[in-house]
């Protein structure tokens, strides 16, 4: 698996933008780059994936750097039900099975 | 609503018990897991099952064994509860994938605390 690099926490205020920044330097050429998030009290869940092009769904965008090293989640205007820990995963896609491994993921305050 | 349910928020055992931890999906996926989250340590597979009656070892299963009888639920046994499975326990399921979408829906978790 490749190895991520997350900032261990970061800060905004409620209906500001939120850019994540995940380093995946060591990614492979098939790996596809998820992103989950984890509510307090909760279990994990999805908010997006993508592999080489930019993506947009109704709860983020995920930007890919072109040589895929890189990837950024933007939540466009945080609101207080966004505070939570984020998690980069880069993995290659199998369709059965597949762990999902989490690092020490960003964990996200957002300030009303 | 797609729900994962797990049949406890919270567990008190005693060492030395036979834990059943029960995971129902209403989903029809084929895929289930069970993972355990613990500080510092993030979230670490057990096992996980793509089919019913079968199942593959995760990471950890040492001391852990799993049942899968009826497509929708995914049981974890703890043969003999030891304190050091003191843990988050989080059962997901997630459908045969298709387009590299690899989504998996947790259900809230069974905090277990073995004394």
């Amino acid at each position: 698996d490749a190895k991520t690099t997350q900032p261990n926490s970061m800060e905004s205020n409620e209906e500001e933008p939120v850019h994540l920044p995940c380093n995946h330097s060591t990614i492979s050429g098939t790996d596809y780059i998820h992103w989950y998030r984890q509510l307090p009290s909760q279990g994990p869940e999805y908010v997006i994936h993508g592999l080489t092009s930019n993506v947009n769904n109704r709860m983020a965008s995920l930007a890919i750097a072109e040589d895929r090293k890189s990837s950024t989640l933007i939540l466009h205007r945080a609101t207080l039900r966004d505070a939570a820990v984020y998690y980069c995963i880069p993995m290659y896609f199998k369709a059965a099975g597949n762990k999902l491994t989490f690092g020490g993921g960003t964990r996200v305050l957002v300030k009303p | 609503d797609v729900k994962v349910t797990q049949s406890s928020r919270y567990l008190v055992k005693r060492t030395g018990e036979k834990v059943f931890l029960e995971c129902v999906q209403d989903m029809d996926h084929e895929n289930m897991f069970w993972y355990r989250q613990d500080p510092g340590l993030g979230l670490r597979l057990i096992y996980f099952s793509y089919d019913v009656k079968m199942k593959e070892k995760g990471d950890i299963p040492e001391g852990y064994s799993v049942s899968r009888e009826k497509k929708e639920r995914f049981s974890l046994i703890l043969e003999s509860a030891s304190t050091n499975q003191t843990s988050m326990y989080l059962c997901a399921s997630r459908p045969l994938g298709t387009s590299g979408r690899n989504e998996q829906f947790f259900g809230p978790g069974t905090r277990l605390t073995v004394l």
